[in-house]
């Protein structure tokens, strides 16, 4: 069984759309990621949720979204979309509570969007 | 704001050669893992460090923390081709919680027969 899983793997789509990858996982986890990895293979975080509440938002463009509709789910939504945008997306999950030792995360597939 | 910083970030090295990479962060933290990413796929986790002086083992893969540097490291003994990926550290800020991980810019390391 895939513990973290992310649809679609890979996404062409025309500047100025708006599109959307989910995030489903079955760890059983209460906090999940979103994280972009550019061209040159730089990872950064774009948001946590934990128990479907936003803990970071990082320096993101608000065309980018978050949804979660439930613990096991964490889905992106961009909205017009630019060329800088092209990137992999990786998708990601832990569990964290306070408290804890550390926080180990694992990930998705990742999902490579290209924007032309 | 936390920096992290591999180096090298690009390595080549022959099969049954030692070698160590490197990971350089700079605010206080006592939580560093290592991952390794093949091409196209995802990360996989390979080391969780939790305390200064942790020293981890898996077959020719060893990492070590060292807090009061704020420095770990990889250790590749007597490489294999299979070896060959791009291995990133990333360090959980102290009191950072359900924060994301901070990575570094990711070693891209070829071994070659």
């Amino acid at each position: 069984d895939t513990a973290v899983s992310q649809t679609p793997k890979y996404l062409v789509t025309q500047m100025g759309n708006d599109k959307s990858i989910k995030c489903e996982q079955n760890l059983g986890h209460d906090t999940m990621y979103w994280y972009k990895q550019d061209s040159k293979k730089f990872l950064k975080i774009m948001f946590s949720y934990n128990n479907k509440e936003l803990i970071i938002n990082e320096t993101v463009p608000n065309r980018f979204s978050p949804k979660s509709p439930d613990k096991a789910h964490l889905n992106l939504h961009i909205n017009s979309l630019e060329l800088g945008d092209s990137a992999v997306y990786f998708c990601a999950s832990s569990h964290w509570a306070a408290g804890m030792v550390y926080n180990e995360q694992f990930f998705g597939p990742g999902t490579r969007l290209t924007v032309l | 704001e936390l920096k992290v910083e591999q180096n090298p970030l690009f390595l080549s090295m022959q099969e049954e050669k030692n070698y160590t990479i490197y990971c350089n962060y700079s605010t206080t933290s006592d939580r560093l893992y290592w991952y390794r990413q093949d091409p196209g796929k995802s990360l996989e986790s390979l080391f969780v460090l939790l305390s200064n002086g942790a020293v981890k083992q898996e077959g020719r893969l060893m990492a070590s923390l060292d807090t009061k540097a704020r420095l770990s490291t990889l250790h590749i003994t007597a490489a294999v081709h299979d070896l060959s990926a791009t291995y990133f550290c990333a360090v959980e800020e102290d009191g950072g919680g359900a924060d994301g991980l901070t990575f570094g810019k990711g070693t891209h390391l070829i071994i070659q027969p």
